[in-house]
């Protein structure tokens, strides 16, 4: 089963912009749109950019997405306390003929 | 407004089986295939398989062939996965997830349920 390859960490000050990445294969990041998921302990993922670039009601326009090729981004510019979480990649996978995920961000507000 | 209902936390001893229960309401419930996502402990999110709630499809990730086994029961809205023959290994936080081809991804998460398999 394969999975999107997401750096461990990633962390910035307030005010300060973080990029993830989200590598994959032409049979999924390549070839369909990205989703990125913010996951609290304790609670159920929550959707933050549906469809490579929209963000759903209610996400701040802090964070973005993008991709090129077989990797996609996300970023979060002007990074808050409570954007301390882990962050998911995920997007069809064409060969699997279902979902896969990143190996997952946790990202930390120094 | 869109819920995913999910039955509560078991215990189960390795050998055992169990299901878990996830009750959609606040949408057509065929309209929406429904997948399984895993979180082991320390680990990161895991996609398991997906049913299609109107005709009971089914597939699912190599990895949970042939012990898992995921059902449906339109007559009250609700989706069941089924843990069999369970190992330590099956100890996580399972949430049942709703797909929308309208954002290409998925939309509505239940509120997990943990399992775990202690002796």
């Amino acid at each position: 089963q394969s999975e999107l390859t997401q750096p461990p960490s990633a962390s910035g000050t307030p005010g300060q912009r973080v990029t993830i990445s989200c590598s994959g294969s032409t049979s999924n990041v390549g070839g369909n749109t990205v989703n990125w998921y913010q996951h609290l302990p304790g609670t159920a993922p929550k959707a933050l950019i549906w469809s490579t670039h929209r963000r759903p009601s209610g996400v701040p326009d802090r964070f973005s997405g993008s991709k090129s090729g077989t990797s996609a981004s996300l970023t979060i510019s002007g990074l808050q306390s409570e954007d301390e979480a882990d962050y998911y990649c995920a997007t069809w996978d064409d060969s699997l003929n279902g979902f896969v995920f990143g190996t997952g961000t946790r990202v930390t507000v120094l | 407004q869109v819920q995913l209902e999910q039955s509560g936390a078991e215990v189960k001893r390795p050998g055992a089986s169990l299901k878990v229960s996830c009750e959609a309401s606040g949408y057509t419930f065929s309209d929406f295939y429904i997948h399984w996502v895993r979180q082991a402990p320390g680990q990161g999110l895991e996609w398991m398989g997906w049913i299609n709630p109107k005709s009971g499809g089914t597939n699912y990730g190599q990895k949970f062939q042939g012990w898992v086994t995921m059902t449906r029961d339109t007559s009250i809205n609700t989706v069941f996965l089924e843990l069999s023959r369970l190992t330590s290994d099956a100890t996580g936080v399972y949430y049942c997830v709703r797909e929308s081809k309208a954002v290409a991804g998925l939309d509505y998460w239940g509120q997990g349920t943990l399992v775990t398999v202690s002796s």
